[in-house]
């Protein structure tokens, strides 16, 4: 079946630092990737995605790129705020039609300290 | 900016009690869907519904759980007697359709089964 793995956390970053969040994925076919965030009291917001192999899906400083070649959508950002401090999943979902349900990873608590 | 809303934000109970879950989705998106999250461990999704009838179902929303839409916006998970394991983070989502259309989550309900 579809899975994810997501490096553990928590992380800690200095503000300015270089963030990486690592993400594989098993799947049949070829899936759509995503990393949702989530602030402290809210609920899971979409950040980025990509929807077939080399897509690179960006936003509010972030990147990832999926590498069919191995099975990664890892997460990047050059420099870090304190505002990025917030629980990243890694998600994905099957091409299959229908309201098909995404598959998370565990989720990295991110906390960027000033 | 519409928001799906879940209430209540957090809900203690005892062991074998009935719980309702509440949510109130984005008033035109016409897809539902339920997700947990027990300490620690991934994103599970748990329902699917559409069209007043549920779409698909993982193997743990068993028959202790139902959903319904009793009215126009609400959407509702009922877990009929909770076990200690039914503890984790409930998130609602919904989407305007199929595909690639975005999953808008609420910011959950914390259950604890005492």
């Amino acid at each position: 079946g579809n899975s994810v793995t997501q490096m553990e956390g928590p992380v800690t970053l200095s503000e300015e630092a270089f963030l990486t969040i690592n993400c594989t994925y098993t799947a049949t076919g070829y899936p759509s990737l995503f990393w949702y965030v989530q602030y402290p009291g809210e609920g899971l917001q979409l950040l980025l995605k990509a929807t077939k192999a080399d897509d690179k899906g960006s936003n509010k400083g972030f990147e990832a790129t999926y590498r069919k070649e191995t099975t990664s959508f890892h997460l990047e950002k050059g420099s870090v705020q304190v505002s990025d401090s917030a629980v990243y999943f890694c998600a994905l979902r099957s091409r299959n039609s229908g309201n098909t349900p995404l598959v998370f990873g565990k989720g990295t608590r991110l906390s960027v300290i000033a | 900016e519409p928001e799906v809303t879940q209430t209540p934000s957090h809900q203690v109970t005892q062991m074998g009690q009935e719980v309702i879950l509440r949510c109130v989705p984005i008033s035109n998106h016409l897809y539902f869907y339920w997700y947990r999250q027990i300490l620690g461990q991934k994103v599970e999704f748990l329902v699917s519904f559409y069209n007043n009838e549920i779409s698909e179902k993982s193997e743990i929303f068993d028959d202790q759980f139902s959903v319904e839409r009793p009215d126009g916006s609400n959407f509702t998970l009922k877990i009929r007697s909770t076990k200690l394991e039914d503890s984790a983070m409930y998130f609602c989502a919904s989407s305007e359709g199929t595909g690639y259309n975005e999953q808008f989550f609420g910011p959950g309900t914390r259950l604890t089964v005492l």
